[in-house]
């Protein structure tokens, strides 16, 4: 079956605009959750969602917003993008919003802001 | 709070000679812990993961992992390197109420030489 797929791969942005990201989950996995990969912080935590509702958020600012559609995709949206924004931002999906449950990545889309 | 330790940055190492990555970890409740390994340019792949039950656990490609309550330790073994081992690998935890958050140490960059 096909994988978590990410949309687009690369982007490039300037400071100022906003930024859509599209990830389309495993088929039949309900629960999709965002992480933003950067060399200076690695990998952290951004928001995750489950049925359409938000179940969990990261320590960002509310420039990073998200939400989930009902056939599971979702999207996030960075407004008002900084240099400090330019990172891999890795989508990962779940049966369900239970941490014993496997997550699987997709390859991520990267941002650079220039 | 949670938090997720790797305690080497590189490890350097050569082909068939045998390997060790030290991940440590802090949670005042039960965790679940899981490896991922990063190739270039491409999303995380679980490589294991410790959910209950058996503290030494085996995953994809040769790899072990073995969970050590009392050191608080989950470290990442395989008795023979490829060079087609080197990677990024990161350790990763997330308490079990806290759904698909989890946390993410620093990584280690697996340098495997002919």
């Amino acid at each position: 079956k096909a994988g978590v797929t990410q949309t687009p791969r690369y982007l490039i942005k300037t400071r100022g605009q906003q930024v859509t990201l599209s990830c389309s989950p495993i088929s039949g996995h309900r629960s999709v959750s965002w992480y933003q990969q950067t060399p200076g912080q690695g990998l952290q935590f951004l928001f995750e969602y489950f049925s359409e509702t938000q179940r969990n958020k990261g320590n960002f600012p509310g420039r990073f917003s998200g939400r989930q559609f009902s056939n599971s995709r979702s999207e996030m949206n960075v407004s008002t993008l900084e240099l400090g924004d330019s990172a891999l931002y890795l989508c990962a999906s779940s049966y369900y919003g239970a941490g014993a449950n496997v997550l699987t990545f997709g390859a991520g889309s990267r941002l650079t802001v220039l | 709070a949670q938090s997720v330790t790797q305690l080497d940055s590189q490890v350097p190492v050569f082909e068939e000679a045998p390997v060790e990555l030290r991940c440590n970890y802090s949670s005042s409740v039960s965790v679940y812990l899981f490896w991922y390994v990063q190739y270039p340019n491409q999303g995380l792949q679980l490589l294991l993961k410790y959910l209950s039950g058996s503290t030494l656990v085996k995953g994809i490609n040769g790899f072990e992992a073995e969970f050590n309550k009392s050191q608080t330790s989950f470290h990442l073994r395989k008795p023979s390197v490829h060079i087609s081992d080197t990677a990024e690998y990161f350790c990763a935890g997330v308490e079990n109420n806290a759904g698909n958050m989890l946390t993410f140490g620093g990584g280690t960059r697996l340098m495997v030489k002919p």
